[in-house]
């Protein structure tokens, strides 16, 4: 089964910074990766799907990219409601695997 | 507007059973595979199951196999998940999700979950 790694853990960024958050996967997943944002109290929402594909609605300063085992998620300058936890979450095979998350918390 | 929303959840004593139901409205359900996803208290996001959009074939996660049977209405546009011999680890905010229009099991929208706590 493939294992999604995240890094940091934890991200402490000031408004208007950039962030840079990573998934691993431990055997090629292909593109077939996304990424969600979980803020407390609510449901996942997606953001980028086939590893660089902004879901509907999301702002450009997000993106995503990578292919394989390494990928990224890139927010250009952090705004006040980009304060979440982040997951991927590979599809190319069975089981799906989400990763450990990501917190992003201002600094 | 998409909406999947989860019920069924509660207390249940370890080793008992339950049954989720996610009630799908907004689209063409019976066009979509859909899963279910759950998070235990504190902790990150845990695939549990999936089914086809005809219900035709199901996929469990190692750690439900055998215990847990994700079934679906297509005429009712609702989704299940029967949950049995259930156990502390179990406890968690159980989500309903709708995989995307790309192609692939990943998840465009998703309920507002449902917990299920297994405690005596």
């Amino acid at each position: 089964e493939v294992v999604m790694t995240q890094s940091p853990g934890t991200l402490s960024v000031s408004p208007g910074e950039r962030a840079t958050l990573s998934c691993r996967a431990s055997q090629s997943v292909s593109s077939n990766l996304v990424w969600y944002q979980q803020k407390p109290g609510q449901a996942p929402r997606l953001l980028i799907f086939g590893a660089s594909t902004r879901a509907t609605g999301i702002p450009a300063r997000f993106s995503g990219s990578g292919s394989g085992t390494e990928f990224t998620l890139t927010i250009s300058s952090l705004q006040s409601e980009d304060f979440a936890v982040y997951y991927c979450q590979q599809y190319n095979n069975w089981p799906l695997a989400f990763g450990g998350g990501t917190k992003v918390e201002i600094k | 507007e998409v909406q999947l929303l989860e019920s069924g959840g509660g207390l249940v004593q370890p080793g008992g059973s339950l049954r989720l139901s996610c009630a799908a409205s907004g689209f063409s359900f019976r066009s979509y595979a859909v899963s279910w996803v759950r998070q235990a208290p504190g902790k990150g996001l845990e695939w549990v199951s999936a089914t086809s959009s005809s219900g035709g074939d199901t996929y469990y996660a190692d750690s439900v196999k055998g215990r847990f049977t994700i079934s679906r209405d297509n005429s009712k546009n609702t989704l299940y998940l029967q949950m049995s011999s259930l156990g502390a680890e179990d406890t968690a905010v159980y989500y309903c999700a709708k995989v995307g229009d790309s192609g692939g099991y990943y998840f465009d929208h998703w309920g507002q979950g449902t917990l299920v706590t297994v405690s005596s």
